[in-house]
């Protein structure tokens, strides 16, 4: 079982809504990411957060928008997206430091109408 | 620039077969971090093996190794006695940028294994 929880597990939802992606970890991991994955490619970074700060932000459009209410929780939240952002969402934690792995949550498969 | 290249966007083996899987990377920094991780249909990415830069000795992790070579900017991933569960994704990946907190992805490999 992953120690990384992502919800919801699938999500539909139409260009108007809006809707947040969840993401826990219990590892007392202080940097967290979130990727995103289109089919058949590598998963690319969009935000990492080290000790609760937005730290890196790869020029993501401003329709996601993260935060991190505490060490444990990581939220993307989503409004107006094109169908075009469909994809998988990936979580992940780490110790900080050049030789932690990252410790990826199950994903959300989100899908824009 | 790509920073991690993979080759072989798919391999075939066969069961109880050894396969490798090829990883190169380019960076400028002496200091940084080669990882591996396999990604099932399933979609969870699970973290297989770890390189640092500055160990001497090849990193193992059960039937995992790691070739690497440094001076040709290597990481080549080595699975032993393949197993059925072993058809997967592997994407080889480097940390990189200040305080090496970007882990970048190169394209991966489709694995896949047969009776």
């Amino acid at each position: 079982d992953t120690e990384v929880t992502q919800t919801p597990k699938h999500l539909v939802m139409g260009m108007t809504n809006k809707k947040s992606l969840k993401c826990e970890q219990h590892m007392g991991h202080r940097a967290m990411y979130w990727y995103k994955q289109k089919a058949k490619k590598p998963p690319e970074l969009m935000f990492v957060y080290s000790y609760e700060k937005l730290s890196i932000n790869e020029s993501v459009p401003s329709r996601f928008s993260p935060e991190c209410p505490n060490s444990s929780l990581l939220n993307l939240h989503l409004h107006a997206l094109q169908p075009e952002d469909s994809a998988l969402y990936l979580c992940a934690s780490s110790e900080t430091g050049r030789n932690s792995p990252l410790h990826f949550g199950n994903g959300t498969r989100l899908t824009v109408t | 620039a790509q920073k991690i290249t993979q080759t072989q966007p798919g391999m075939f083996v066969q069961e109880k077969e050894a396969v490798t899987l090829d990883c190169t990377y380019d960076t400028s920094d002496p200091s940084y971090g080669l990882f591996w991780y396999k990604q099932p249909s399933s979609g969870e990415m699970i973290f297989l093996i770890y390189q640092g830069s500055y160990d001497q000795q090849n990193a193992t992790e059960g039937r995992y190794s790691l070739n690497f070579q440094k001076a040709r900017k290597s990481a080549n991933l080595v699975i032993s006695a393949s197993q059925l569960g072993d058809s997967a994704m592997y994407f080889c990946a480097m940390r990189e940028g200040a305080g090496f907190q970007k882990l970048v992805f190169g394209t991966g490999t489709r694995l896949l294994v047969s009776p």
